[in-house]
């Protein structure tokens, strides 16, 4: 059964342009979260999908915003990057919200922003 | 606000030692869960054990042991006679019932543990 995959893996942008990230849950999840990791915030979580809604959403600006296709997977877009948007971004799936299973994370897209 | 605190931020142990990893955390939901995470260099995120606040029991796992204890709000994970794999950042983790059990997780800092040979 393959895992959660979030492409890239790593990217380079230049301050002020837009990214946008991948994450293909595991087949037959529908909920999709994603979380930001810096050093000095540790994990902060962003927002979280389930069936094409965002149900949750943690404390960051507009400029972070995600979706949810139909197929569950979901994309992350940060749009007028800072130097401060420098992270590792983790995707994570689980099969439904409330149900007695886990969240599986990714390896993450470590984004640069240079 | 919920807060998961990880006062410690870096163990050393040689080969074979125990190992306990602390966690304490602050909620004013009576219905929450708690997690332990382990994240190796490679990067992702590996599930460890999640127990709901209305189950208090130990669990051990081979060389894994939890303790839950509410009148404290500690969560502790113990390794028993680590190994050299068992090197990686531990997270400690909590949700509200009422968020979703595997969403909005808040995290602590992580510890890092080293295991030298």
């Amino acid at each position: 059964k393959a895992g959660v995959t979030q492409t890239p893996r790593y990217l380079i942008k230049t301050r002020g342009q837009q990214v946008t990230l991948s994450c293909s849950p595991i087949s037959g999840h529908r909920s999709v979260s994603w979380y930001q990791q810096t050093p000095g915030q540790g994990l902060q979580f962003l927002f979280e999908y389930f069936s094409e809604t965002q149900r949750n959403k943690g404390n960051f600006p507009g400029r972070f915003s995600g979706r949810q296709f139909s197929n569950s997977r979901s994309e992350m877009n940060v749009s007028t990057l800072e130097l401060g948007d420098s992270a590792l971004y983790l995707c994570a799936s689980s099969l439904a919200r409330q149900t007695n299973t886990e969240a599986f994370f990714g390896q993450g897209t470590r984004l640069t922003v240079v | 606000a919920q807060k998961v605190t990880q006062a410690q931020t870096e163990i050393s142990v040689v080969e074979k030692e125990d190992v306990t990893l602390d966690c304490v955390y602050e909620t004013r939901d009576t219905t929450y869960y708690l997690f332990w995470y382990k994240q190796p260099p490679s990067g992702e995120l590996v599930f460890l054990i999640r127990r709901n606040s209305f189950d208090e029991q130990n669990e051990i796992s081979g060389r894994y042991s939890w303790n839950f204890q509410k009148s404290t709000s500690s969560f502790n994970f113990t390794i028993t006679a680590s190994q050299v794999v068992d090197s990686a950042v531990y997270f400690c983790a909590l949700s509200e019932a009422r968020t979703g059990a595997n969403s909005k997780l808040t995290f602590g800092k992580g510890i890092t543990l080293s295991v030298r040979p």
